[in-house]
């Protein structure tokens, strides 16, 4: 079972298009963050939410983490080429083994000029 | 933040021989951690690799296939062993950083195929 569900797994927009990604858990996360991987790199962090509620606007990119600290969204507005790349969930579980992080499968976004 | 220099950056090897991969950081860490990511996929947790000690591996994983080392705070290496073709992937080496925020950073990956 997947800890942490992405959606879309992929997803092909225009140029100028606004987009969701979601990622959705029935676990409680103490901190969420996103990452955007490009081919032969590896994944680059973008924000790291921790408070429920939380939204982070980082240019283009807002994101939201569930007032339950379940679930989180990447809304891209205006959408360009260089937006393209695999986009990663990944949440620190409250408690437990919380020093490790949990990945999602990720979203790959292509943004067609 | 971290650098973390990854190499090889990408490899093509015979089945059955073994390749190890060194990942160099440009700070001192705690924890350090072994990725693999097969093609279009997520990341999948091999093992966390704490200096002083064995590492721990995530369940699916062994040390016999896997060999890690981690002589210092800079520095691991992961071997994978005994190659198969089904070992193709990319292999990422990963640290936390204690900030205001834990955050992790990653390498380059090193890709492997397996002929």
């Amino acid at each position: 079972t997947q800890l942490l569900e992405q959606s879309p797994q992929f997803l092909s927009i225009q140029e100028g298009e606004n987009l969701t990604v979601y990622c959705n858990s029935s676990s409680v996360f103490s901190s969420l963050q996103w990452y955007r991987q490009e081919p032969g790199e590896g994944p680059v962090l973008l924000v790291t939410v921790v408070t429920g509620g939380e939204v982070k606007k980082l240019k283009r990119l807002t994101f939201q983490f569930g007032d339950a600290r379940k679930d989180s969204s990447l809304h891209i507005t205006a959408a360009q080429p260089g937006d393209t790349g695999l986009y990663l969930c990944a949440g620190k579980r409250s408690g437990g083994s919380n020093y490790k992080l949990t990945f999602g499968k990720g979203t790959l976004l292509t943004v067609n000029p | 933040s971290a650098v973390i220099s990854q190499k090889p950056s990408r490899d093509i090897c015979q089945r059955g021989t073994s390749l190890t991969i060194q990942c160099q950081v440009d700070s001192q860490v705690t924890m350090m951690f072994w990725y693999r990511q097969q093609p279009g996929q997520s990341l999948t947790l091999i093992a966390t690799a704490n200096q002083g000690s064995e590492a721990t591996y995530e369940s699916g994983f062994v040390i016999d296939k896997f060999p890690i080392s981690r002589p210092n705070l800079t520095f691991s290496t992961l071997t994978v062993s005994n190659m198969s073709p089904e070992d193709s992937s990319i292999y990422l080496c990963s640290v936390e950083v204690q900030g205001t925020n834990t955050e992790a950073f990653f390498g380059q990956g090193t890709r492997l195929t397996v002929v």
